[in-house]
């Protein structure tokens, strides 16, 4: 069985470009969902999805969007990124009836500049 | 805006003790996830609790959710080093969408 995986590892971008984080779930999960882990912070909810649709959105801005293909996997895409967007970015995937067991990558480790 | 309160934020302890991180809310959860989470990797979950009043152990772990839904708890006995690392809580939403909301999470260091 396949983890979750997420790509790349490190990113390093300046303020105002855009970035896309890649992420594909865990073998047989068909939801995928985004949280933002500030340092010294528990991961902040962006948004979900399920069927290639958003299937909830946490308190980000619409420069935070996604993406889910028909494999399940999944795009994070920030436009006009900002210093705060620095951060821990993880994909989480899990699939019903218990969609909120959620199986977490490793991470893309964003630093805005 | 449903908030879960993690404490204490950080525990040192000597190899062999026992602890408790605590978990708590006014909101209700569908459910309770732990995690563990070493540095700048992604958090591994340790359990999933769903029913009121559920105990679950794992090993040296023990891990309950309160009668209300609102609460949990983690107790490790006999702390060993290699429990050392951040523990994180999260609560099941299911509304639109199925999110997590996370505590801020407890550092734990178990000196030998």
């Amino acid at each position: 069985e396949t983890g979750v995986t997420q790509s790349p590892t490190h990113l390093i971008k300046t303020r105002g470009q855009q970035v896309t984080l890649r992420c594909s779930s865990q073998s047989g999960h068909n939801t995928v969902s985004w949280y933002q882990q500030a340092l010294g912070q528990g991961p902040q909810f962006i948004f979900q999805y399920y069927r290639e649709e958003e299937n909830g959105r946490g308190n980000f801005p619409p420069r935070f969007s996604g993406l889910q293909f028909p494999n399940y996997s999944s795009e994070l895409n920030v436009n006009a990124l900002e210093l705060d967007d620095s951060a821990l970015y993880l994909c989480a995937s899990s699939s019903p009836p218990r969609v909120d067991e959620q199986f977490f990558g490793p991470g893309t480790r964003l630093t805005v500049l | 805006t449903q908030l879960l309160e993690q404490s204490p934020q950080f525990l040192s302890i000597q190899e062999g003790e026992n602890l408790t991180v605590y978990c708590n809310s006014s909101s209700v959860f569908s459910s309770l996830q732990w995690y563990r989470q070493e540095p700048g990797e992604g958090p591994v979950l340790l359990v999933t609790v769903v029913t009121g009043g559920e105990v679950k152990k794992l090993k040296r772990l023990t891990f309950q959710f309160g009668d209300a839904r609102k609460d949990s708890s983690l107790h490790i006995t006999a702390a060993q080093p290699g429990d050392t690392g951040l523990y994180l809580c999260a609560g099941g939403v299911m509304e639109y969408g199925n999110k997590l909301v996370f505590g801020a999470g407890t550092i734990l260091r178990v000196k030998s």
